[in-house]
């Protein structure tokens, strides 16, 4: 059974930084491609940032580039987002999210519980 | 505002057949594959349609995908009181270089 479990979320004041982990079992982590997405309260799901199985390519939302860092460590099975300069507007439910396949496609078939993360004042 | 372009509502009474359309460009639905997911409230979003029109195991043939040109559509048939959840497409978008979300449909079973 694939499991994804978020970790690291809390509540963070405006140019704070938080690291969030998603540790995983059930299928062998190297060969897909994994993501994060968000959603912020009452709205949409929002795509924060992927990383390939390799973990060479790696894409971002304008909203987060130059702010967060997608990591993975294949041989830990487990996936990191490092948020840097966090602002009120990254206020957001964190999923850790499994690819279909080793290179993003957005086709996310497994999905973790999610990670609360709020920054205020 | 999404790229991909989804109805904010939707609704139907139980038995019947529901819609709910997502439109984009050549560069993404034209070109890539469509996902829809479906989020009930306070739980993480679950795939439902992959490939355009193929089902996870588990999921029931009421739900169908299908796909023209730069347009996708999730069909709900035989509509059910706990088919209410948010609904969204997904796919990726070569010009952005990146995956794209529709913003969501709210699908209200009368």
């Amino acid at each position: 059974e694939v499991q994804l479990v978020e970790s690291g979320g809390g509540l963070l004041q405006p140019g704070g930084s938080l690291r969030l982990s998603c540790a995983t079992s059930g299928f062998t982590f190297d060969n897909y491609a994994m993501a994060w997405v968000r959603q912020a309260p009452g709205k949409g799901l929002e795509w924060v940032s992927v990383i390939s199985g390799p973990g060479i390519t790696t894409y971002y939302a304008d909203s987060v580039k130059g702010r967060f860092t997608i990591s993975r460590d294949n041989p830990k099975n487990t996936l990191y987002l490092d948020m840097n300069s966090l602002k009120v507007e990254d206020t957001a439910i964190y999923y850790c999210a499994k690819e279909s396949w080793g290179v993003p496609a957005a086709h996310l078939d497994s999905w973790g519980q999610g990670s609360l993360v709020t920054v205020s004042s | 505002q999404s790229v991909l372009t989804q109805p904010p509502s939707a609704s139907g009474t139980p038995g019947q057949r529901v819609t709910i359309s997502c439109a984009g460009r050549t560069s993404n639905i034209g070109t890539n594959y469509v996902a829809w997911y479906q989020q009930f409230p306070g739980t993480a979003p679950k795939l439902l349609i992959h490939r355009d029109t193929q089902r996870p195991s588990g999921i029931p043939d009421r739900f169908s995908g299908s796909k023209s040109g730069t347009s996708a559509s999730l069909a709900i048939s035989g509509l059910r009181s706990e088919d209410e959840a948010d609904y969204y497409c997904a796919t990726w978008d070569d010009s952005l270089i990146g995956p794209v979300f529709g913003g969501g449909t709210k699908l209200t079973v009368l």
